[in-house]
């Protein structure tokens, strides 16, 4: 069974750094793309971006690219988003998201059960 | 950055009717689209994928179809379940967006 666990609900200050995790399961973790969906407060679905853990080739959203990064462990089968400097605005619940699919063009069909992301002063 | 543009924001409906979501895109991306369906504190869940396909275990009243600009998502006879938050995806080419999102719910 694919199971995508991430870790716990955070609250922090503006301007800390954060690292959330989402440890995958019961799969080829190599040879999935995997990645992170955003939603704020009550709002729709943003597609972060996305990585390769098989080589590390990482894909962002054009209007997300350099305020987060995305990264991989192949060794532990675990996918990790992390922000240097948190905003009130990065305040969420962020989602793991399984890719499927091939050469560029990949649905969603497994998701983590999200982090929510509290960043307040 | 394709954008995607879903229609109607609310839906207002009764158990047993059809009901028909859209979605249009701003530039043509073929049939690279996904539905998804999402319940109050849950992740959404992917209903059908390349804009007509079912997936896996996704009950047969639900129906995608289009390509290029327009595509729609139809419950063919609403259940008690169905009622939610349903959301449209393209996935052309390594930056996907999702539209706004329609929450269906009951009359």
């Amino acid at each position: 069974e694919v199971q995508l666990v991430q870790s716990g609900a955070e609250m922090k200050l503006p301007g800390e750094s954060l690292k959330i995790s989402c440890k995958a399961s019961g799969y080829s973790f190599n040879t999935y793309w995997v990645g992170w969906v955003r939603q704020m407060p009550g709002k729709g679905l943003e597609w972060i971006g996305i990585i390769y853990p098989g080589d590390s080739d990482t894909r962002y959203s054009p209007s997300l690219q350099g305020q987060v990064a995305i990264s991989a462990d192949k060794s532990i089968g675990t996918a990790f988003l992390q922000w240097s400097s948190l905003k009130a605005s990065d305040t969420g619940i962020y989602y793991c998201a399984r890719h499927r699919g091939s050469s560029g063009y990949y649905r969603i069909d497994y998701w983590g059960q999200g982090t929510l992301v509290t960043v307040s002063s | 950055d394709i954008q995607m543009t879903q229609s109607p924001p609310t839906l207002s409906a009764s158990v047993g009717d059809r009901v028909t979501i859209t979605c249009r895109a701003s530039q043509s991306i073929s049939n690279w689209v996904a539905w998804y369906q999402q319940k109050p504190g849950k992740a959404p869940k992917l209903l059908i994928y390349e804009a007509s396909t079912l997936e896996t275990g996704v009950p047969l009243r639900f129906s995608g179809s289009g390509s290029g600009t327009e595509f729609t998502l139809t419950i063919s006879s609403l259940h008690p379940d169905d009622f939610a938050i349903y959301y449209c995806q393209q996935y052309n080419g390594y930056s996907y967006t999702f539209g706004q999102g329609t929450k269906l719910e009951i009359k």
